[in-house]
């Protein structure tokens, strides 16, 4: 079981906001940068933030990622159909010497 | 153009053994760390090794220490997961991945265990 915490489900209409939070400890989001990838089963997983709050070349900027102590959110907004996916956080976790995910969150477009 | 890409999954017995290969083009692949990760059936997303570009540096999640290995090629720009005492929950789907940040991922290559 991840020590990354990410809620189960988020939704919206087309055009809204949504938020996922994502709820780490002292020894990975506490001190490490986050990332957020994207995730179509079947498919590689697609960074969308990296170093917490920078989007790679290519990201809309619908995207945008947030870090406040040993929580980090991702934002996207104006909701589009194709947005509905799996996103998971992601930093490296000193204590482990390896990178932690978080539980993941699907994103539902209703 | 940055590419990875698995090899090696297949359906294995309990107790046995697999070597997954990653095949790297499009960058410098020995000046990379690199990773596998894996996600079972309705799983999420799991890390379980890592590898420094020297290969100095090893680290395995605790689900899979003492089983796999985690080696390099950098001369063949290959990535490898030599999986042993396999276990029905090892079966996922396990991908390459470029670190750090883990900024490209392979398709991945599905490992299915049977008891």
């Amino acid at each position: 079981q991840s020590v990354v915490t990410q809620p189960p489900s988020a939704s919206g209409t087309p055009g809204q906001s949504v938020t996922i939070s994502c709820s780490g400890n002292s020894s990975n989001i506490g001190s490490n940068y986050v990332c957020w990838y994207q995730h179509f089963p079947g498919t590689a997983p697609k960074l969308l933030i990296q170093r917490s709050n920078q989007r790679p070349s290519g990201v809309p900027d619908r995207f945008s990622g947030s870090k406040s102590g040993t929580s980090a959110s991702l934002a996207i907004s104006g909701l589009r159909s194709d947005d509905e996916a799996d996103y998971y956080c992601a930093a490296w976790d000193d204590s482990l010497s390896g990178y932690v995910f978080g539980t993941g969150t699907k994103v539902t477009v209703l | 153009e940055v590419q990875l890409v698995e090899s090696g999954g297949v359906l294995a017995q309990a107790g046995g053994s697999l070597r997954l290969s990653c095949a790297a083009s499009g960058f410098s692949f020995s000046t990379n760390s690199m990773v596998w990760v894996r996600q079972a059936p309705g799983k999420g997303l799991e890390w379980i090794s890592y590898i420094s570009s020297s290969s100095s540096k090893v680290s395995y999640a605790d689900s899979v220490r003492g089983r796999f290995t985690i080696s390099r090629d950098n001369a063949k720009k290959s990535l490898f997961l030599q999986m042993n005492s396999l276990r029905p929950e090892d079966t996922a789907v396990y991908y390459c991945a470029r670190a750090a940040p883990l900024d490209y991922w392979g398709r991945g290559t599905l490992v299915t265990v049977y008891s």
